[in-house]
């Protein structure tokens, strides 16, 4: 049971570049979500799904855009990369049961460095 | 404005002692509370909650209390062990919105 998926796990880019972060999920999840993780920041979610071709604007959503046309992938994409987009970013999924939709499933993360 | 504190960014404890990981937060709005633990190079996984109706939560060695007057939570680890050491974050739910996430303390269980 893979769980999410994410890839790349690494990616190198260069200030302007524009690049795709994938994310599958195999446990049938209608919730998806996009975070990034920054030292001392925490994890603050960049966008959200609650459905296949649905998607919503999270807490820190500039410079990114997103889409859902399957239930079970998440794409996350940067269309002119910054320095300030160097971060590790982590796909999650999760049920919409009363009180498990909070139970978030991580994927391993993305460590992306933008130069 | 974070509106989830982790105010400690690290904590070190002798192996069998007691680790307590603080949190804090602000919005009195929220009423799910969950912890998630971090090994390096993987992703956050789900640890304990506790909703606001209650102020503990226990789960084998992991215990989490909640006080609500103080806008406080813990996590307890006892006895604590070296598998322990990762980096714990909480996070608090608000009804209808998503999750709110602390910074995180990284723990180190020393043996």
């Amino acid at each position: 049971n893979a769980g999410v998926t994410q890839t790349p796990k690494f990616r190198v880019l260069k200030t302007g570049q524009s690049m795709t972060l994938l994310c599958a999920q195999d446990m049938n999840h209608e919730y998806m979500y996009w975070y990034r993780q920054d030292p001392g920041m925490g994890l603050r979610l960049i966008h959200y799904s609650v459905g296949e071709g649905t998607t919503a604007k999270g807490e820190v959503p500039d410079g990114y855009n997103v889409s859902r046309l399957k239930k079970q992938n998440f794409l996350l994409g940067l269309e002119s990369a910054a320095p300030s987009q160097t971060s590790v970013y982590f796909c999650a999924s999760s049920y919409t049961r009363a009180r498990e939709y909070e139970k978030l499933f991580f994927g391993s993360g993305t460590q992306l460095s933008v130069l | 404005d974070q509106q989830v504190k982790q105010n400690s960014p690290s904590l070190s404890v002798q192996e069998g002692r007691i680790s307590i990981l603080n949190c804090d937060y602000t919005n009195s709005m929220f009423d799910y509370f969950l912890w998630y633990k971090k090994y390096p190079a993987e992703g956050p996984t789900f640890l304990i909650s506790i909703s606001s109706i209650k102020d503990k939560n226990e789960d084998g060695r992991f215990t989490v209390f909640l006080n609500k007057s103080a806008k406080h939570l813990s996590l307890h680890i006892v006895p604590s062990q070296p598998g322990d050491s990762a980096v714990y974050f909480c996070a608090a739910r608000r009804a209808g919105n998503m999750l709110t996430f602390g910074g995180g303390t990284r723990l180190m269980v020393k043996p």
